[in-house]
Parts: structure tokens; C-alpha cells; sequence
């Protein structure tokens, strides 16, 4: 099984802020590197797919670059429905499987 | 627009069976992968299976955790998607999410439904 390890697990930052978060494959899946952000009650929403094509409806503020085993994603000027819990997963092969998380709070 | 409403959580002793229905609208079912999620309370997020489309074979695949014990299926003149589980277990408590697969993305997910496992 590809093992996904995200980093960090957690994140302060203030509105407006830029953050990134961090994910490694433990072997290459080439650009098969999802991110969605998670907010408590919700499901998941997929922000960047092939490790940096944004989805649609997906603001601008929010960018993913990386390829092989070494990914990121980038947030410019947070804002407040940011904060929230990261996930980057992959999709080269199953099973599916999903880093542990980056969970970004208020500071 | 494209929906997915997943249905048939609730409370269940363990080693009893349930079956979560995933139904969708707004797309050509038919043509799509779907797949199921869960996440477990204070957990992340766990991919649990899913089914190709027709084109590909509608075949299925498992996570380790499940396979011999969940089953996804499909209709597709309903545009509904299955998870059939059996022999629960209080580990199999989460919240369980349908989502629809888009070329190697899983770009539509339903709201998700509760299955809490307990005696």
C-alpha cells in the first residue's frame, strides 16, 4: 500500500495569511495527488485534482504543485471558511488511500 | 446539478447487517465509477470501496478492512449506487459518504450518513 504522510498535522494562522501544507507518497505516484478540505459536519470537498489542477468552483486563493512522491498545497490570504482539516489522497493505486490530515486553526 | 443523498444509517447490534443506498441525479450514472467512504469519530478519512462503470467491467475493489464483508454494487436504470455490510462491528462505526469518481478524482460526494455499531 502507498503510504501518504502530510505535514504538518496542525497549523495556526490568522485571516489573510499564506499557508502550506505538505504531503509525501512513499513511493511515486507520479501527479495522481488529490487535496480536499474537510469542515466539521460536512463532507469533504475537492479542491485541487492531478496535483495542481484546480476543480471548478474551486477560488483561486488555493494552488497544488508537486509530482513523484512530493506534493503541496499553497493558501493565499486565508479566509475564514479555511479553517478547516486538509487531506491530500491518492489515486495511482488501490487501495485509495489519504494522508492523516493537516488540521489548520484560528491563532 | 449533480446530487448524491446517501440513505439506510442508523443503529445497529453487532454482526447484524446494513445497506446504505446512494441516490444520485444530475449526471449520467452510467457512465461513472462510484465509490464509498467512511470516517470513524475522531478519525480521518478511510476509502472503503468501489464499483466501475459497466464500460469497465463493473467490477469492484476493497479496501483490506472490508473486503469479504462489505459489497458495492450498482443500479443503473435507478442511478443508485449499494453498500451492503455485513457482520458489523463497533470498529465499522462512521459516518459513510458516496462519492462519484471522476477520472482519478472524486469530485461529487453525497452528505453522508451515520451507522453507529453497538449493542
Amino acid at each position: 500500500d502507498i503510504q501518504m504522510t502530510q505535514s504538518p498535522s496542525s497549523l495556526s494562522a490568522s485571516v489573510g495569511d499564506r499557508v502550506t501544507i505538505t504531503c509525501r507518497a512513499s513511493q511515486s505516484i507520479s501527479r495522481y495527488l488529490n487535496w480536499y478540505r474537510k469542515k466539521a459536519g460536512e463532507a469533504p470537498n475537492l479542491l485541487i485534482y492531478n496535483a495542481s489542477i484546480l476543480q471548478s468552483g474551486v477560488p483561486s486563493r488555493f494552488s497544488g504543485s508537486g509530482s513523484g512522491t512530493d506534493f503541496t498545497l499553497t493558501i493565499i490570504s486565508l479566509q475564514p471558511e479555511d479553517f478547516a482539516t486538509y487531506y491530500c489522497q491518492q489515486s495511482h493505486s488501490v487501495p485509495i488511500t489519504f494522508g492523516q490530515g493537516t488540521r489548520l486553526e484560528i491563532k | 446539478e449533480v446530487q448524491l443523498v446517501e440513505s439506510g444509517g442508523g443503529l445497529v447490534k453487532p454482526g447484524r447487517s446494513l445497506r446504505l443506498s446512494c441516490t444520485t441525479s444530475g449526471f449520467t450514472f452510467g457512465d461513472y465509477a462510484m465509490s464509498w467512504f467512511r470516517q470513524a469519530p475522531g478519525k480521518g478519512l478511510e476509502w472503503v470501496g468501489f464499483v466501475r462503470s459497466k464500460t469497465y467491467g463493473g467490477t469492484t475493489e476493497y479496501a483490506a478492512s472490508v473486503k469479504g464483508k462489505f459489497t458495492i454494487s450498482r443500479d443503473d436504470s435507478k442511478s443508485i449506487a449499494y453498500l451492503q455490510m455485513n457482520s458489523l462491528k463497533t470498529e465499522d462505526t462512521a459516518v459513510y459518504y458516496c462519492t462519484r469518481y471522476s477520472g482519478w478524482q472524486f469530485d461529487y460526494w453525497g452528505q453522508g450518513t451515520l451507522v453507529t455499531v453497538s449493542s
